[in-house]
């Protein structure tokens, strides 16, 4: 089967910087994607790896390590506006469709 | 505006009900997806279509009908629904059928009384 896990909440301070950790189980990789969802909205893209390392996008960044079946998301200078839930999702092979984690719901505090 | 837009965005609908959801793309992408998202549950693919063909049906029940008449209009006819349908559904669409991000309407959030 496939497994994706998250925390299920996370809170943090305005100005911080948070981590939000994902663990995979899967048949197969073929990549990893960070979503955001505001509540009462659509999820949007955050990040994608594929390769070991770090991806940084302004104040997001997204690690990856395919051998321990590891992501994070790091969200640095955290806003009031970060506050959502954050989807991690992965593609076990080729086409196959994205298997989706529950999903942290983060809430920053003034 | 997150170029897939979904109508209506609510629905309550009686367990003998016939409705119909709508999801309209503008972003020219070729690949259409139908997903169900519950509270405390992962998102949840119910259908795929590339091209206007069905390539994945996740094991929905026959009470929901997709239908995708062009690669821009994608449907999802609900009939005869159970109160454990009441989700929000999700339309996306992407590309291709890769590992090109996915782009999501709002949703529209079905209550079934």
């Amino acid at each position: 089967g496939q497994n994706i896990d998250q925390p299920t909440e996370m809170t943090a301070t305005e100005g911080a910087i948070v981590q939000i950790n994902c663990t995979y189980q899967t048949s197969g990789f073929n990549g990893l994607f960070w979503y955001q969802q505001h509540a009462g909205e659509a999820p949007t893209f955050l990040s994608y790896n594929v390769l070991d390392g770090l991806e940084e996008k302004g104040r997001f960044s997204s690690f990856l390590s395919r051998s321990k079946g590891y992501s994070y998301l790091l969200l640095k200078e955290l806003q009031m506006k970060d506050s959502a839930s954050y989807l991690c999702a992965v593609r076990p092979s080729g086409n196959t469709p994205l298997v989706f984690g529950k999903g942290t719901r983060l809430s920053v505090i003034a | 505006e997150t170029g897939v837009t979904q109508t209506p965005r609510h629905l309550v609908m009686g367990m003998t009900n016939k409705k119909s959801l709508k999801c309209e793309q503008h972003l020219g992408h070729n690949a259409m997806y139908w997903y169900k998202q519950s509270a405390k549950k992962p998102l949840e693919l119910m259908f795929v279509y590339n091209f206007k063909e069905q390539t994945e049906n996740n094991s929905v029940p026959s009470r929901f009908s997709p239908e995708c008449p062009n690669s821009s209009h994608l449907f999802l006819h609900l009939h005869t629904l159970q109160p454990e349908d009441s989700a929000l559904y999700l339309c996306a669409s992407s590309p291709q059928t890769d590992n090109s991000p996915l782009h999501f309407g709002n949703g529209t959030r079905l209550t079934v009384t």
